[in-house]
């Protein structure tokens, strides 16, 4: 089983309330990504990051942010909620060695903007 | 045109059957190919990874014609737990782009 974790697991939240999803993971990895993912649909990257500081946005454009202070913590911070902003967050992490890789996947969290 | 694009699917099969999915991809950089699997509203996982020369794992077979650009997932005898969505993953540089995942559904 992947360490990986996301907290919550279901968030119902106000339209313009802040919030943060967390995730974690005790594998040392130094990659980690967000997608956002809707139900039967495709996952779309909106953040990654390659290491302590590190942080760059995805594919697909995001009105959220992340940080990375910390090699094992990857946060994903809405500053105002909107009913638009409802779907399946998936936090990853992966490493690659001797020309292998594989993303690990939290459980993700999914988020109601009501 | 999508980075990685697959078989639209669903794909409704019969248990015992064998199925296939395609899967293209259009940077012809890419390095490494995976097959993942998602069950439905659960976090995607590896399945296998692809090499070059082909490998088999039980009862999945994947392909990859580099030339081409194809990747391709074989099921042997399904099985009703088979059923999920494939997703075709190709890694370009350190980033994984999924393909959109071809629904399958074994029937009993």
């Amino acid at each position: 089983e992947a360490d990986i974790y996301q907290t919550p697991r279901y968030l119902v939240i106000g339209t313009g309330k802040k919030i943060t999803l967390e995730c974690s993971q005790t594998m040392g990895h130094d990659k980690m990504y967000w997608y956002q993912q809707d139900p039967g649909m495709e996952l779309h990257l909106i953040h990654y990051s390659y290491g302590v500081n590190s942080t760059e946005k995805g594919d697909l454009s995001s009105e959220s942010t992340v940080s990375r202070i910390r090699t094992e913590h990857f946060p994903l911070t809405l500053e105002s909620a909107r009913p638009s902003h409802t779907s399946q967050y998936l936090c990853a992490s992966s490493e690659i060695s001797g020309g292998f890789a594989e993303a690990f996947f939290g459980q993700g969290t999914r988020l109601t903007v009501v | 045109r999508k980075e990685v694009e697959q078989d639209p699917g669903p794909f409704n099969v019969p248990e015992g059957a064998t199925v296939a999915f395609n899967c293209t991809y259009s940077n012809s950089a890419s390095q490494s190919f995976f097959w993942y699997r998602q069950d439905c509203r659960k976090e995607p996982k590896l399945l296998m990874s692809v090499y070059s020369s082909g490998n088999e794992d039980g009862r999945f077979t994947a392909q990859l014609n580099r030339a081409s650009q194809y990747i391709s997932l074989l099921i042997r005898d399904s099985k009703l737990s088979d059923s999920a969505t494939y997703l075709c993953v190709v890694m370009g540089g350190q980033n994984f782009v999924f393909g959109p995942g071809t629904r399958l559904s074994v029937l009993p």
